[in-house]
């Protein structure tokens, strides 16, 4: 399977703990991005990284969430001190842009599902 | 900040029946892209338009780009029980990497 993996798909956590998910893009890509999605609700952007450059970050993205991209291919999205409202599913998408460009499709993971208790 | 809405928030329609949903950003987009999400998947790619009262199709979907470039809709003719899904609007701002999304519209279709 060649397209956005995410690990794990699922996570359960009490209040308090730290979590990371994984998210590993559509090879080449070098767009990624994160965003967090409630029911009922459309994804919202949470930050961008172009390689491994962090560009752009939601007012959304508390201090107590941190994302990297260390060597341009694989991201990671730590929430520290998770709360209940940190519940929802957590979306990875790739894209490949090449130049100055507005046109961009990006790719979707499967999502990370977290369940704050 | 940008703000899209979309409407209706939910659609049940008869096999058969036509389909539209409407998306209106509160700022001018730099592009416009549909999304169908279908339930308990993730968000898949159907499309981007860019320019200025473009309309674009893919079968039955028809998708277009208000003239201001603020607005777009996504029609389906003679909707399928495998059309059945929530379709998200995403619009991007000029000069940013921001995708916002809306709350969707959530098809059903009865067959």
């Amino acid at each position: 399977d060649t397209g956005v993996s995410q690990d794990p798909r699922h996570k359960i956590t009490k209040r308090g703990q730290n979590v990371t998910f994984r998210c590993d893009p559509i090879s080449e890509h070098n767009r990624l991005y994160w965003y967090r999605q409630t029911l009922g609700q459309g994804p919202e952007f949470l930050t961008y990284f172009q390689n491994e450059a962090q560009l752009e970050k939601s007012r959304l993205l508390s201090d107590r969430f941190s994302a990297e991209r260390p060597k341009g291919s694989f991201s990671t999205l730590e929430i520290q001190r998770t709360e209940q409202g940190d519940s929802a599913m957590y979306l990875c998408a790739s894209s490949l842009v090449i130049g100055v460009s507005n046109k961009e499709t990006q790719y979707f993971g499967p999502g990370t599902r977290l369940l704050v208790l | 900040g940008q703000q899209v809405m979309q409407i209706p928030q939910y659609q049940h329609v008869q096999e058969g029946e036509d389909f539209t949903t409407y998306c209106n950003s509160s700022t001018t987009l730099s592009n416009i892209q549909w999304y169908k999400q279908r339930p308990g998947g993730h968000p898949v790619f159907l499309i981007q338009l860019v320019k200025s009262g473009e309309v674009k199709k893919q079968k039955r979907l028809t998708f277009q780009f208000g003239e201001a470039k603020k607005n777009s809709s996504l029609h389906i003719t003679a909707t399928q029980t495998t059309d059945v899904g929530t379709y998200f609007c995403a619009g991007l701002g000029a000069g940013s990497y921001q995708l916002t999304f809306g709350k969707g519209t959530k098809l059903s279709v009865i067959p």
